[in-house]
């Protein structure tokens, strides 16, 4: 079937200008994640969403970045005024549901957003 | 949040097995220990779980302890197509406290 899927790939932005990051995850999943992975290093969690809620909004960097999550399945993350530490790949995951302790996350192939 | 430390890179050649360990002293009892690749330009995959003592699948082997307080990755004769950063994470499975993944290993398969 069919896997998790991000737009756009790639985004070049002007530093300053808001983006949208979308991410469709796997139809059924209920739990929705959001990770920054800066070149060369980890995954950063920024995330999570059970249903249409975001129990934990702590690991969002600043209060430029926001996200939601509509009818149990697209989300999207926006980053208002972005900055050129902005840049880096932003990867959506899905799971069947939240919590789960042997479930695993789904990954979509991120989006590079690039900040000029 | 569990704590994971793992080698920062390792070197292998085609053909050889390829052990990564690591260390999560904090593991707490309901915890699972989970492993993913990540190739370059792409999302992380998932490869193998395990809870205590040994499993395997067709990918690979994950050993686990009976204190639980590390693992090791075993990937049995590596090719080209292996070299990717290996990630260990421990907790619920997808429960918050399994979502910090670290900066993982770097394997690097030469022929």
């Amino acid at each position: 079937g069919a896997g998790v899927s991000q737009s756009p790939s790639n985004k070049v932005t002007e530093k300053g200008k808001d983006v949208e990051l979308r991410c469709d995850p796997i139809s059924g999943h209920t739990a929705l994640y959001w990770y920054r992975q800066s070149l060369g290093q980890g995954l950063e969690f920024l995330i999570y969403f059970q249903g249409n809620s975001a129990p934990d909004k702590s690991g969002l960097p600043s209060d430029r970045f926001s996200a939601e999550r509509t009818g149990g399945s697209v989300s999207t993350l926006t980053i208002q005024r972005t900055q050129q530490e902005d840049s880096a790949v932003y990867l959506c995951a899905s799971s069947l549901m939240f919590g789960g302790p042997q479930e695993t996350q789904y990954f979509g192939p991120g989006t590079r957003l690039l900040v000029l | 949040l569990a704590k994971t430390t793992q080698p920062i890179s390792m070197d292998s050649y085609e053909g050889q097995e390829v052990n990564i360990t690591c260390s999560h002293n904090n593991i707490a009892t309901n915890d699972y220990i989970t492993w993913y690749q990540q190739f370059p330009s792409q999302g992380p995959r998932f490869i193998i779980q395990g809870y205590k003592t040994k499993v395997t699948n067709e990918v690979a082997s994950l050993f686990i302890p009976a204190d639980r307080k590390s693992s090791t990755l075993s990937l049995p004769r590596v090719s080209l197509s292996d070299t990717a950063v290996y990630y260990c994470l421990v907790g619920e499975g997808t429960g918050r406290r399994a979502l910090t993944f670290g900066s993982g290993t770097r394997l690097q398969v030469q022929p």
